[in-house]
């Protein structure tokens, strides 16, 4: 199984700054055929469902504020968050959609200062 | 709107088998997407369980396959997760989620959950 490391497991950032978080895959997750990173970013706050944000390693959902971007290709991404709002604070996961099973990291718990 | 709402029992004792279901409203599974289970233990991260497509395949993760069947009632708009043999390491909340497949291969990322269902196994 793809085995998906998200770094750092938690992260504090002070309201307004940019929060940066990586998240590498055991295996590449590009599809050469059409050059797509199969790579989905998801945030969770407590008590709710994952929260789809990104998609193909860049795309944002319909909704998602501009303030969400996503980066990376083959195995090492990043999830920027800049202008960091008090409702961001969340679990962040990556999950690749690639390989079979598809796999999710272990989840980045983000933090106001 | 589309909407999806887990049910079944909270509590299951070991050894015994897991059930639950999935409503969608607002949609007919039958007439698009791929539909599945991802389940979360207390603190943890999440675990694709399985998923079924459109054209009538059915997946699982291979760690669950030999106790795990997904079944669909399109009557009812529902489908549901079955989990034999259940272990304490089976405690979770348990999603059911619309799932978007973008390739021949089985897999998907997963745009529209449901709120999630806590399953504990004790005795």
């Amino acid at each position: 199984d793809i085995v998906m490391t998200q770094s750092p497991d938690s992260l504090t950032v002070s309201l307004g700054e940019t929060a940066t978080i990586n998240c590498k895959s055991s295996q590449s997750v590009l599809y050469s055929s059409n050059n797509k990173n199969y790579l989905g970013w998801y945030q969770q706050k407590p008590g709710q469902p994952p929260k789809l944000l990104i998609y193909w390693a860049s795309t944002r959902e319909s909704g998602v504020p501009d303030r969400f971007s996503g980066s990376g290709s083959g195995t090492d991404f990043t999830l920027t968050i800049s202008s960091l709002q008090a409702e961001d604070v969340a679990v962040y996961y990556c999950q690749q959609y690639y390989h079979t099973p598809c796999s999710f990291g272990q989840g980045t718990k983000l933090e106001l200062k | 709107q589309v909407q999806l709402q887990e049910s079944g029992p909270g509590l299951v004792k070991p050894s015994e088998t897991l059930s639950l279901s999935c409503t969608v409203s607002g949609y007919s599974i039958s007439s698009g997407y791929s539909w599945g289970w991802i389940r979360q233990p207390p603190g943890k991260g999440l675990e694709w369980i399985g998923s079924f497509s459109q054209s009538g395949s059915t997946y699982y993760t291979p760690s669950l396959k030999s106790r795990v069947t997904i079944s669909v009632d399109t009557s009812t708009n529902e489908f549901s997760l079955r989990l034999t043999s259940v272990t304490a390491a089976d405690t979770a909340v348990y999603f059911c989620a619309r799932g978007i497949k973008p390739t021949v291969t089985p897999n998907w990322f997963f745009d529209l959950w449901g709120r999630g269902t806590l399953v504990t196994v004790s005795s």
